[in-house]
């Protein structure tokens, strides 16, 4: 079937440094999207990716989506501990119109 | 984006009993999407609410488990029938905007004893 996966399944870090979660889907997506999750919260949207290539930025946080569009990277410089939470990618496969989630990266920020 | 309020955000209900959760956008969208989330897990889709229409169902899901009901496009409801121990989770309305963005509710987290 159709997946979504994403890794690392859980990552902690010293504040300060970087992190990077990284999605890899089995089939092209139209578009990808990214959550943050906070312990105890709903999914947050974040961010949509819609063309090949593209790179978005907000503040500390970098997203990407590959070329392929199959797979897309969140990437989280000099962490923070407002940082904390899940992050979840989800794609919509390429004609088709419900996202898939990937697993989740959980993020640990030590301080 | 969208505003979307979820009522109740939270309750304990006995084993055979149904719970009904609502979900109110403050704003048309294009689809609407109830999920479950059980603790520590990512997100599974239930179904796709249809306006005036019988909802589609994901694989694992039936409508006699989990009516669901969207009379507007703002407005949508979820079922969750005969209770079990199992069916404990998180339940989240999300709805995509004329952007294709997609906002989720703040969650149901229902607890069946």
């Amino acid at each position: 079937g159709q997946q979504v996966m994403q890794i690392p399944q859980y990552q902690h870090v010293q504040e300060g440094e970087d992190f990077t979660t990284y999605c890899n889907s089995s089939t092209t997506l139209s578009n990808i999207q990214w959550y943050k999750q906070r312990p105890g919260g709903h999914p947050v949207f974040l961010i949509q990716l819609v063309k090949s290539g593209e790179v978005k930025k907000q503040k500390r946080l970098t997203f990407q989506f590959g070329e392929a569009k199959k797979n897309s990277s969140l990437h989280i410089t000099a962490t923070q501990t407002t940082d904390v939470g899940t992050y979840f990618c989800a794609g919509i496969m390429e004609y088709g119109n419900k996202l898939v989630f990937g697993a989740g990266t959980i993020l640990r920020v030590k301080s | 984006s969208a505003v979307i309020s979820q009522k109740p955000s939270r309750d304990i209900c006995q084993r055979g009993t149904s719970l009904t959760i609502q979900c109110q956008v403050d704003s048309q969208v294009t689809m609407m999407f109830w999920y479950r989330q059980q603790p520590g897990q990512s997100l599974t889709l239930i179904a796709t609410a249809n306006q005036g229409s019988e909802a589609t169902y994901e694989s694992g899901f039936v409508i006699d488990k989990f009516p669901i009901s969207r009379p507007n496009l703002t407005f949508s409801t979820l079922t969750v029938s005969n209770m079990s121990p199992e069916d404990s989770s998180i339940y989240l309305c999300s709805v995509v905007t004329v952007n294709n963005e997609q906002f989720f509710g703040p969650g149901t987290r229902l607890t069946v004893l």
